[in-house]
């Protein structure tokens, strides 16, 4: 029963912003959207939530639309760092929700 | 230290031997989370404690006994475990779980765990 739907799997170069677009059309007013990433054998960091408004913090920018059908997480300056599946997942707001892992999204960053 | 680790890092065992998993988070989290994430498959919850209290089982089988004695720390005790149950291991802390963005979850590093 996912609640997202991403690509498998895109690249971009070094330098270049990375869009990484995600679908969430059954998502009810009370969920959030929420990213992040794994590196490879690593544990998943949080990148960036948001409900309603764009979000920006110091890794990257969150673009949901005005319907909250869909998002885009923006990575402004991709590195080779920034190689890793990105996930988006969509969660309650309420209390003892889960954050539900799907497959992601593989972005490779290319020198 | 800071954020939520996890030792071991790395870990191998026999079916028949009884190892922990520690996690400790330094975040001043109250909530605390057991993920299982096995080869090419999406993160398993396993466990979840809120103010030290287990709040959530989800069916995981006897063999993995999880442990919280404060809001700080979490074990994993596991024994006579299966090849099957190989997997990374990966530990979570939220500040709560009362819903809203005090409900993020910030995940160590994980164990890598084989069993022979």
């Amino acid at each position: 029963d996912a609640k997202t739907t991403q690509p498998t799997s895109m690249d971009c170069a070094e330098g270049r912003a990375a869009n990484l677009p995600c679908n969430h059309s059954t998502i009810s007013g009370n969920e959030y959207v929420y990213w992040y990433r794994q590196i490879h054998s690593q544990g998943p960091q949080y990148i960036i939530h948001g409900l309603k408004n764009n979000e920006t913090n110091e890794m990257a920018s969150l673009i949901i639309t005005e319907d909250r059908k869909s998002s885009t997480l923006i990575l402004p300056h991709a590195t080779l760092r920034d190689t890793a599946v990105y996930y988006c997942i969509v969660r309650d707001t309420g209390a003892n929700s889960k954050l539900t892992f799907g497959k992601g999204i593989t972005l490779s960053v290319r020198p | 230290e800071t954020g939520v680790t996890q030792t071991p890092r790395h870990l191998v065992m026999g079916m028949t031997n009884k190892k922990s998993l520690k996690c400790e988070q330094h975040l001043g989290h109250n909530a605390m989370y057991w993920y299982k994430q096995s080869a090419k498959k999406p993160l398993e919850l396993m466990f979840v404690y809120n103010f030290k209290e287990q709040t959530e089982n989800n069916s995981v089988p006897s063999r993995f006994s999880p442990e919280c004695p404060n809001s700080s720390h979490l074990f994993l005790h596991l024994h006579t475990l299966q090849p099957e149950d190989s997997a990374l291991y990966l530990c979570a802390s939220s500040q709560d779980r009362w819903g809203g963005p005090t409900d993020t979850q910030y995940f160590g590093p994980g164990t890598r765990l084989t069993v022979l």
